[in-house]
């Protein structure tokens, strides 16, 4: 069984502050990672994808990952109270096929207070 | 056009109805996916389609059906679900191949009474 893990939150930053979320993956073969952000109610929308050791930034956002450590994080720099949200690490199972199998992990819930 | 469009946003029924849940998108894409998503739980897999043929059911009652007529277009017809069924039912789709992005529709909230 392939498992992706997060860390425990909920997490909560005040407003301005960097917040840092993690995330653990058990498939070695995954060679492609994904950040969701999802809202109460609402549908996940993808923020972040990241293919290759290494940081990627994308304005306030930088992935990081580490395939040696089987590691995926997420940085959100000067949190805003809209960034409140969970938000979900995916990882693409390997398998070589024509369509993707992600594997979600549980979530954290990110609070950012003013 | 980047959006994959879910009608009906929300849905009640009962347990002895038939209905529909419709997934459009117009990116182009080959591969279209259901999810279910339980309160507080992650998405959960339910079916692919890749290249409008049925690549992976995850062992899903057959009161649930898949159906792609065409490569922008999946349905999911509902027959004869139970109260356990009622999620947000999430569509989504990716390019062709394992690495892609998959970009979700807003859902249809389903509710069995």
């Amino acid at each position: 069984q392939k498992e992706v893990e997060q860390n425990s939150g909920p997490l909560s930053v005040p407003e301005g502050a960097i917040a840092s979320l993690n995330c653990t993956y058990s498939d070695r073969g995954s060679q492609s990672f994904f950040w969701y952000r999802q809202y109460s109610g609402k549908s996940p929308e993808l923020i972040m994808s990241i293919y290759s050791n290494g940081d990627k930034e994308d304005g306030r956002f930088t992935a990081q990952l580490n395939k040696a450590s089987q590691y995926v994080s997420l940085l959100i720099r000067d949190s805003q109270p809209s960034d409140s949200a969970t938000y979900l690490c995916a990882v693409n199972q390997a398998g070589g096929t024509s369509y993707g199998k992600l594997t979600f992990g549980q979530g954290t819930i990110l609070t950012v207070h003013p | 056009d980047t959006e994959v469009t879910q009608t009906p946003k929300h849905l009640v029924m009962g347990m002895t109805n038939k209905k529909s849940l419709k997934c459009e998108q117009h990116m182009g894409h080959r591969a279209m996916y259901w999810y279910k998503q339980k309160a507080k739980k992650p998405p959960e897999l339910m079916f692919v389609y890749s290249y409008e043929k049925l690549s992976i059911n995850e062992s899903v009652p057959s009161r649930f059906s898949p159906e792609c007529p065409n490569s922008s277009l999946l349905n999911l017809h509902l027959h004869a679900l139970q109260p356990e069924d009622s999620a947000l039912y999430l569509c989504a789709s990716s390019h062709a191949g394992q690495d892609n992005e998959q970009f979700f529709g807003p859902g249809t909230r389903l509710t069995v009474l």
